[in-house]
């Protein structure tokens, strides 16, 4: 009954360092998603994908890649890490347009 | 542009009183809109999700409202409980959106008081 794992739950970086931000999911979604919540701002798409292979940028997508290459996984690479990438990061899946989302833990990751 | 809006942003109630939230919306054309809880430091639990069509939907002691016409939901929490502390998320989703994107508004924080 695992539903949206996110890995790992803390992270510290430093400025310049890469990383990537793991997400998977076993309900056999087809939509994936990126969120970064900042006091303040709210949560925020960073990238989404409709399914493996198609992947697109939300409203806040620079300094972030993704790809898709299976439908379990969508995993979020920050290239060079800033301290404004400071956040909480949040991956969600849904099954389709309109259909209900799911949340995994959240990943807290702080660039000094 | 989408935006969502919850006020209060806090609110505190004693235990056992009904706890009414609200969430409003500047564009209609929805598909459905969704409230969350978020527990400190943890992720998001859908609560419910109402969809467009639907005037309220209802989980246990939750209730949801939606007038979509006047953009605007409420969400009723009954007979709150300490347990019920937690920030609460609204989100809508837009027909236009791409991606099953959700518009998020700031939460309201609720603490209930034993």
């Amino acid at each position: 009954n695992a539903g949206v794992t996110q890995t790992p739950k803390f992270q510290v970086l430093k400025t310049g360092q890469s990383m990537t931000l793991q997400c998977a999911q076993d309900m056999n979604h087809e939509y994936m998603s990126w969120y970064r919540q900042d006091p303040g701002m709210g949560l925020r798409l960073i990238h989404y994908s409709v399914g493996a292979g198609i992947t697109d940028q939300g409203e806040v997508p620079n300094g972030y890649n993704v790809s898709r290459s299976t439908t379990e996984d969508f995993p979020l690479r920050l290239l060079s890490a800033a301290p404004s990438q400071t956040s909480v990061y949040f991956c969600a899946s849904s099954g389709g347009v309109g259909t209900e989302a799911f949340f995994g833990q959240g990943t807290r990751l702080t660039v000094v | 542009k989408q935006e969502v809006t919850q006020i209060p942003a806090a609110l505190s109630v004693p235990e056992g009183e009904n706890l009414v939230l609200n969430c409003s919306f500047t564009d209609s054309a929805i598909y459905n809109l969704q409230w969350f809880r978020q527990d400190p430091g943890k992720g998001l639990t859908s609560l419910l999700l109402i969809q467009s069509s639907q005037r309220e939907q209802t989980s246990g002691r939750l209730n949801a409202s939606l007038d979509k016409s006047s953009g605007r939901s409420t969400l009723y929490i009954a007979a709150s409980q300490p347990g019920d502390s937690a920030t609460y998320l609204c989100a809508v989703r837009l027909i236009k959106a791409a991606g099953n994107k959700l518009t998020f508004g700031g939460g309201t924080r609720v603490l209930v008081k034993p």
